[in-house]
């Protein structure tokens, strides 16, 4: 079964501060994305990698940066955190036209 | 700009009859299409797909229509069971590119 595990199920930031999500899936997967939910939006893309330290914007990267220094692993951040991202963030893996997989989702609380 | 629109926030239905979940899609390019259920607190899981050479695809209960023409695709589940009632997300992409675009999502809610 393939597993992609988020660090933290919940999180609570102050605005201003910087936020890391991190993302780990153990199946060997080339590709990881990142995703925000929103109620009435749905999914939206904020960042992927096909590759280490390989990454491509999504639909909305703005406020926000990723890094890919090994396979397994794609994290989040969120340089400096503001209200408008709160939100659920959820990762996700692939390999080549495969389905995701998704990863258990973080809510993310700025104040 | 919502390429994947699903245009029912909500639908609720008895247990044992059909539910039929719909989906339109703007992009005439993309050609592979997916259903994703979510429960609450858990991220979203694959269901069932289908590719744009085909208007059919079925796994159990659960069937997926796609009609080209219309820019349109349904999934139908029958016969529901209560164990369905999830947030259900449509999602398309062309090529097999990693773009893949997302509905807003139906939350489904299947009475006993």
């Amino acid at each position: 079964d393939v597993k992609v595990t988020q660090s933290s199920r919940y999180l609570v930031k102050r605005t201003g501060e910087k936020v890391f999500l991190e993302c780990v899936q153990d199946m060997d997967h080339e590709n990881m994305f990142w995703y925000r939910q929103d109620p009435g939006l749905g999914l939206r893309l904020i960042y992927f990698s096909y590759d280490v330290k390989m990454k491509e914007k999504g639909d909305i990267p703005e406020g926000y940066s990723v890094s890919r220094e090994k396979k397994e692993r794609f994290s989040l951040i969120l340089e400096s955190a503001s209200t408008n991202q709160t939100s659920m963030y959820l990762c996700a893996s692939r390999v080549g036209g495969e389905t995701q997989y998704f990863g258990p989702g973080t809510r993310l609380l700025v104040l | 700009d919502q390429q994947v629109k699903q245009n029912s926030p909500s639908l609720s239905v008895q247990e044992g009859r059909i539910s039929i979940l719909n989906c339109d899609y703007t992009n005439s390019m993309f050609d592979y299409f997916l259903w994703y259920k979510k429960y609450p607190a858990e991220g979203p899981t694959f269901l069932i797909s289908i590719s744009s050479i085909k208007d059919k695809n079925e796994d159990g209960r659960f069937t997926v229509f796609l009609n080209k023409s219309a820019k349109h695709l349904s999934l139908h589940i029958v016969p529901s069971q209560p164990g369905d009632s999830a947030v259900y997300f449509c999602a398309a992409s062309a090529d097999d590119n990693n773009d893949m675009r997302f509905g807003a999502g139906t939350r489904l809610t299947v009475k006993p």
